[in-house]
Parts: structure tokens; sequence; C-alpha cells
């Protein structure tokens, strides 16, 4: 089936450990992004990729960090320098730009 | 930054009413999109309207866009029980397609 995965659906963190959110997708899109969704708000850009060995900070980059080695993947790193991690975290990709696909999301919450 | 603002935050109506959502945002765009999201799920778009046009439709949705106003509305029709979600507008503006905006969304619940 084509699609976005992320795993894990649900993770929990100790105080001042680094995790890591895994993306895939193969759709064979170009974009893939980052968000945060806290309850009850709007979703929030972390990081965004254009293309492969590229990407770009987003409204609220810090204490997060990426890579994009393959156009498949984009694993997010939640370090120990977010204070507030405790959230909803969506990826998503899309086809040089416009409508962007989602994937399930990953609750990931402080312990 | 939030680009995007909905009104209402909520709405509750009955199933076979129409149900109506508006978006606000700030700056020039070069689209704007509808999405929705059921709860702890991801979003799923729904339309997608560019700043030279001012309505589309698909099935029982329909997007007004009015950039003199800086807004746009979503129109569902004859809802269902089903159609209980938020739903997010969301712009892009500026050089760039990629960096997508969204607002904090309007939650609907409608009751069977």
């Amino acid at each position: 089936d084509g699609g976005i995965t992320q795993s894990p659906k649900y993770l929990f963190r100790k105080e001042g450990q680094n995790v890591t959110l895994s993306c895939e997708q193969n759709l064979n899109h170009d974009a893939m992004y980052w968000y945060r969704q806290d309850p009850g708000q709007g979703l929030r850009l972390i990081y965004y990729s254009q293309i492969v060995n590229d990407f770009q900070k987003g409204d609220i980059a810090e204490g997060y960090s990426v890579s994009r080695e393959k156009k498949e993947s984009f694993p997010l790193t939640v370090t120990s320098a977010q204070k507030n991690p405790t959230a909803f975290y969506l990826c998503a990709s899309s086809p040089a730009g416009n409508t962007i696909y989602f994937g399930e999301g990953s609750w990931l919450t402080v312990v | 930054s939030q680009q995007g603002e909905e009104d209402p935050q909520a709405l509750s109506i009955q199933e076979g009413e129409n149900a109506t959502m508006n978006c606000s945002y700030k700056t020039s765009i070069n689209n704007l999109q509808w999405y929705r999201q059921n709860s702890g799920r991801g979003l799923v778009h729904l339309i997608l309207i560019r700043s030279n046009e001012r309505e589309k439709h698909s099935g029982r949705l329909r997007v007004t866009l009015d950039t003199s106003k800086k807004s746009s509305s979503l129109l569902i029709t004859a809802s269902r029980a089903a159609d209980t979600a938020s739903y997010f507008c969301a712009t892009t503006s500026g050089g760039s397609n990629y960096k997508l905006t969204f607002g904090k969304g309007t939650l609907l619940t409608v009751n069977p």
C-alpha cells in the first residue's frame, strides 16, 4: 500500500533523553515535513525538506533535529533541549509543494 | 506563527443541517487548503483553492475564497454524523508552496 508510515505510535521519554520518531513514505514525494500538534491546537511546523540532503527550519525547530539521507525517510529526533516535548507529532509528504499527505501520527509523552 | 484563524472554534449541529466554517488569514496567499482530522489521527486533504479562484466544489463540500477580505469559507451540506471531526485551513504564501501554515481548527460535532 502506498502511504506514509510513522513509528512508533506511542513513545515515552524520560527526562534528559533523546528520542527519534521514524517517518517513511513510498509515494515518491520530494518534500517531507514534521508538524507538532498540542491538544486543541493547530499544527506548527518543526522542519521541512524539499529534496534529499537538504532541510529547513520551521517555526518551532529549537530542540529538534532531522536528517534526509534518503528520499523515502525523514526521521525526527526530539532532543533533551526540547523542554516541553509532550505532543502529537505528524509527518507528511508532498509532490513538490501544494497538497500534503499525512501519516497517522506519533504520541510522545515525557515520564 | 499561525496564518489562518478558523471561526467558530466549535460548532454543533444536527444531522442533515449544513455546516459553515470560516478562515481568515493575514498575508497574501498562493493557495488555501482545507483539511479534516478525526480525533487522534492524521489530517486528510479535502480541497485546494488557488488565489485566483473564487469557488470550488467537491461532493458535499463548497469552498469560497475572498482575497479582498483575506477569508475563506467551507460549507458542508447535508451533514452526517461521520462528518464529526476538526477542520483546518492552511495557506502557502510568498515564494514557497512548501511551507504550509495551519490555523487552530474548528471542531465540528454532528449529532445523529
